[in-house]
């Protein structure tokens, strides 16, 4: 069983902030991905990733597959950002894990 | 870009009720799921299905679940007899290449509330 951990669990910054999102996860896995769900409830797929480093506008998401670890980084956070973000990996199936709640304050 | 759609997306019904939930996956997708999310709680796996037949299930999905693709475009979830412990947001996924290196797409999501 994969065990998907997310740090942190909640997340506060002045809009302009640098953000760090990180995941760890258990055991091996063809790929990773990043979701973003707002509150409406939605979720959207930011990135999926099995090495190194993707890049879209100011999301950036990093995997070290030996480390079994994920970022993902916001730069020139905006309070738009603000979102419950999914770190989801996927080995026979996608494993959720809890997600971290972000806020930008304006 | 192409979109998952999924109705309703609100669902009110009471305990004992069959529900259908509705999906309509990517036109070119060959692989579907069903996933939940019970309010403050994770996403969960609920079950995939490919070539017309359930591929696998988490423990969740039991007798009272169904999936079936009942044409070439649809996608649908049947809960039985619903329980209040049922109410949750209900998430249609595909994808083109299963557990290969391909991206998944979400539906927006149905909220289900079991009263």
């Amino acid at each position: 069983k994969n065990e998907v951990e997310q740090s942190p669990q909640n997340l506060t910054a002045q809009e302009g902030e640098f953000i760090t999102i990180n995941c760890s996860y258990s055991v091996g896995i063809s790929a990773l991905h990043w979701l973003q769900q707002h509150p409406g409830g939605g979720i959207v797929s930011l990135f999926m990733l099995s090495s190194g480093k993707k890049k879209h506008g100011r999301l950036i998401a990093t995997i070290n597959i030996q480390e079994k670890h994920s970022s993902l980084h916001i730069t020139a956070s905006h309070p738009r950002d603000s979102a419950v973000y999914i770190c989801a990996v996927l080995n026979e199936k996608l494993t959720f894990g809890t997600g971290t709640r972000l806020t930008i304050i304006p | 870009e192409p979109e998952v759609t999924q109705t309703p997306s609100h669902q009110v019904t009471q305990m004992g009720q069959e529900v259908i939930l509705r999906c309509v996956p990517i036109s070119n997708h060959l692989y579907f799921y069903w996933y939940r999310q019970i309010l403050g709680q994770k996403v969960e796996f609920l079950v995939s299905f490919y070539n017309n037949e359930i591929s696998e299930k988490s423990e969740i999905f039991d007798d009272q679940f169904s999936v079936e693709r009942p044409d070439g475009s649809n996608f649908t979830l049947k809960i039985r007899s619903t329980k209040l412990e049922d109410s949750a947001m209900y998430f249609c996924a595909s994808s083109d290449a299963g557990n290969e290196i391909h991206g998944y797409t979400f539906g927006s999501g149905t909220r289900l509330t079991v009263v």
